[in-house]
């Protein structure tokens, strides 16, 4: 079954204001999470990772949060930008020295942005 | 530096026809996927490489074959079209295994009717 799944399939954010996308994941050896950003017609796009030793991470207007005790990840994206619109999926894998097949992703979530 | 190209980008089959789609990359990655997307299921593996010469079954692997001859390409054909395989069809590679960023083309949209 779907071991990585989100809370919600669609976000609506007013453009300017942060957005929480969130995932639940079931696998507690799971050591190492992606998030993903597809947008319309086009192959999903690597966004941030994260892995199991940290519980946040930062990059450019985005931070992953990673909570094991909830088996709960998030990602924020900061003051939304109309170019942030796409479907946004979470997914991992655990660390077996390499193994090329653990990947699971989840659904997806939609960010819609309101002008 | 154009990362990975699909081709076609579009094709629709008859039941029955065959097909191969070709995935290449130039980042000199060791590990290549096949991976198929429909509505509500999210992406599943279809077959992997973990380099030159070798496969492995994913999740879905039915109904289709893989060749990895070269190390930048990634073959995924389909010997007997069915309705079922109507999907997009994306590949994607990476420096090692799937705790590293996969990198993806833009997808191969796939109609069997």
């Amino acid at each position: 079954g779907e071991s990585v799944g989100l809370h919600l399939p669609t976000l609506s954010v007013q453009e300017g204001d942060n957005s929480i996308i969130n995932c639940a994941y079931s696998n507690s050896a799971s050591d190492y999470f992606i998030w993903y950003k597809q947008e319309s017609g086009k192959g999903p796009q690597f966004i941030i990772d994260i892995r199991s030793n940290m519980d946040k991470r930062q990059g450019q207007r985005v931070t992953v949060l990673l909570n094991k005790t909830v088996k709960h990840l998030s990602l924020q994206i900061a003051a939304t930008q109309p170019g942030d619109s796409a479907v946004y999926f979470c997914a991992e894998t655990v660390d077996s020295g390499g193994g090329a097949d653990g990947l699971t992703f989840g659904k997806g979530t939609h960010l819609i942005i309101q002008p | 530096n154009a990362g990975v190209t699909q081709t076609p980008k579009f094709r629709v089959l008859k039941t029955g026809q065959s097909m191969t789609l070709l995935c290449a990359q130039d980042m000199n990655h060791e590990y290549m996927y096949w991976y198929r997307q429909d509505p509500g299921m999210g992406l599943r593996l279809i077959h992997y490489s973990v380099g030159e010469g070798t496969t492995a079954k994913g999740e879905v692997p039915d109904g289709y074959n893989v060749s990895r001859l070269k190390k930048q390409n990634f073959l995924l054909g389909l010997e007997s079209a069915a309705p079922s395989q109507t999907s997009v069809y994306f590949c994607a590679s990476s420096r090692q295994g799937a705790d590293s960023p996969l990198h993806f083309g833009n997808g191969t949209r796939l109609t069997v009717t």
